[in-house]
């Protein structure tokens, strides 16, 4: 069975900062990967996926993901950091064939400081 | 293209009702899965349904069930309400691509089921 596992609960960056939140996973083969963001009270949008190839992915809002298969990791990183980018993160896995589903990490919270 | 849609966006019932949630999918898309969402468990896998048949399902008690129509809009129904069962539930929708469905899922806004 896949798992996901995000370290960190919270962070907190100044505007204008770098960011990397990080996410590792378990699972057999290589999976799905996917990074959500999620705003207080609202749905999960998706950010950026892994499938294959370039292990280095750009997604919407300035972020990218590095998928490092030795790490089993799928870390998020962006740049500069704005205001508006606070939110919760969540990592998550997809697999299983025929039963698929997302696995999801517990997610991590972003403060980002004026 | 209208995102999925969920309804209602808020409820409150009591102890021991039930409830029903719906879920529209993105158009085109024959997928509906659903989420739990809790401060404690976080986001956990319900069930899916495909070609209003159920394709795959976690590990929740059997007063969680649901159903797919012919549009593929989905329901879901929660018997016997327990407080346990507070949280935001979260429907996601896949399109199929011709021999299975593509791996990305769309989630709507959610439900705030308050149980008290």
């Amino acid at each position: 069975a896949q798992s996901v596992t995000q370290p960190d609960i919270h962070i907190t960056v100044s505007e204008g900062a770098s960011l990397e939140l990080r996410c590792n996973y378990s699972y057999g083969a290589t999976p799905y990967l996917f990074w959500y963001v999620q705003s207080p009270g609202q749905g999960l949008q998706l950010l950026l996926k892994y499938f294959s190839g370039d292990t280095l992915v750009q997604g919407i809002k300035g972020f990218e993901a590095e998928f490092k298969r030795s790490q089993s990791s799928f870390n998020l990183r962006k740049p500069s950091v704005h205001w508006s980018d606070a939110a919760e993160y969540f990592c998550a896995v997809g697999a299983g064939g025929s039963n698929y589903k997302l696995t999801f990490g517990k997610g991590t919270l972003l403060t980002v400081n004026p | 293209k209208a995102g999925v849609t969920q309804t209602p966006r808020y409820l409150i019932k009591t102890r021991g009702q039930q409830v029903t949630l719906s879920c529209s999918p993105i158009s085109g898309h024959r997928s509906v899965s659903w989420y739990q969402q809790t401060p404690g468990q976080g986001l956990q896998f319900l069930f899916e349904y495909f070609s209003e048949t159920q394709r795959n399902k976690g590990n929740f008690p059997g007063r969680f069930s649901g159903r797919q129509f012919s549009n593929s809009r989905s329901e879901m129904n929660v018997s016997t309400l327990e407080l346990g069962d507070s949280a935001l539930y979260l429907c996601a929708s896949r399109k199929y691509r011709g021999r299975d469905l593509d791996t990305e899922a769309f989630f709507g806004q959610g439900t705030r089921l308050t149980v008290v």
